[in-house]
C-alpha cells in the first residue's frame, strides 16, 4: 500500500541552524501539509500546500518557515533559523485530488531536537 | 476558533471489553471528522472518516458516530485485544478554507490489559 515517507527520522540541531525536513507524499496526492507535535501537546496544523503554492497557513507558520515542493516527489519543510520551541515531532500529509472529504494521509514524522 | 476535546485523557480496560471513546468539538460547521490511532513515538494512522452529512462509518470492529448538532463523536471499539493499545485522536476539517486543515484533539491514551 503507498505510504508517505519523512527524512530524516530523528534531526538535532543548534538553536539558529537550518534545517529542511523532507517528505515524499503518495504518488498521485496533489494536497499537501505539515502538522507538528510538541511533546505532550496536539497536533498544530502549520501549512497546506497545492498548485505549487500556500494554500493556508496558521499564526506558528512565519517568516522562519518556508515550504516547497523542488521536483515531482519531494516536498520539504525549512525552517530557518531554529529555536529551541521547534523542537517537536513533525507530520507531513498528503490527500488526493477530489473532494474535500478525501482522508490525509500522515507519514511517520521527523524528531526534531533543537539544542 | 474550533476546539476539541477528548475526555478523559487515560483509560485502561481488560481485554475483551467493548468501549467508547469520546470527542467533541465546539464548532458545528464541520467537513468531516476522523479518527487517528497513534502508536507511541510513530505517525498517526487514518482509522475513519465520516463526512459531515453521514451519522456512522464502521471498519472491523470499529464504529465511529457523528453527531454535528450537539459537536459530538464517539469511536466504539468491539472486543478490545491489547494490541489496541494507543492513543486515539479524533480530528475536525472545517467546512470553510480553500483546503483541508485538520484541527486535533489531544487524544485518548487507551491501555488494554491482557
Amino acid at each position: 500500500e503507498p505510504e508517505v515517507t519523512q527524512t530524516p527520522s530523528h534531526q538535532v540541531t543548534q538553536m539558529g541552524q537550518e534545517v529542511i525536513l523532507r517528505c515524499v507524499p503518495i504518488s498521485n496526492h496533489l494536497y499537501f501539509y505539515w502538522y507538528r507535535q510538541i511533546l505532550g501537546q496536539k497536533v498544530e496544523f502549520l501549512v497546506s500546500f497545492y498548485n505549487n503554492e500556500i494554500s493556508e497557513k496558521s499564526e506558528i507558520f512565519d517568516d522562519q518557515f518556508s515550504v516547497e515542493r523542488p521536483d515531482g516527489s519531494n516536498f520539504t519543510l525549512k525552517i530557518r533559523s531554529t529555536k529551541l520551541e521547534d523542537s517537536a515531532m513533525y507530520f507531513c500529509a498528503s490527500r488526493l485530488a477530489g473532494g474535500r472529504g478525501d482522508t490525509q494521509y500522515f507519514g511517520p514524522g521527523t524528531r526534531l531536537t533543537v539544542l | 476558533k474550533q476546539e476539541v476535546t477528548q475526555i478523559p485523557a487515560a483509560l485502561s480496560v481488560p481485554e475483551g471489553e467493548n468501549l467508547v471513546l469520546n470527542c467533541s468539538f465546539t464548532d458545528s460547521a464541520i467537513y468531516n471528522l476522523q479518527w487517528f490511532r497513534q502508536d507511541p513515538g510513530k505517525g498517526l494512522t487514518s482509522l475513519l472518516l465520516i463526512q459531515s452529512s453521514q451519522r456512522e462509518q464502521t471498519s472491523g470492529r470499529l464504529n465511529a458516530s457523528l453527531d454535528k448538532s450537539s459537536g459530538r463523536s464517539t469511536l466504539y471499539i468491539a472486543a478490545s485485544q491489547p494490541g489496541d493499545s494507543a492513543t486515539y485522536l479524533c480530528a475536525v476539517d472545517p467546512l470553510t478554507g480553500a483546503n483541508s486543515k485538520l484541527t486535533f484533539g489531544k487524544g485518548i491514551t487507551l491501555s488494554v490489559r491482557p
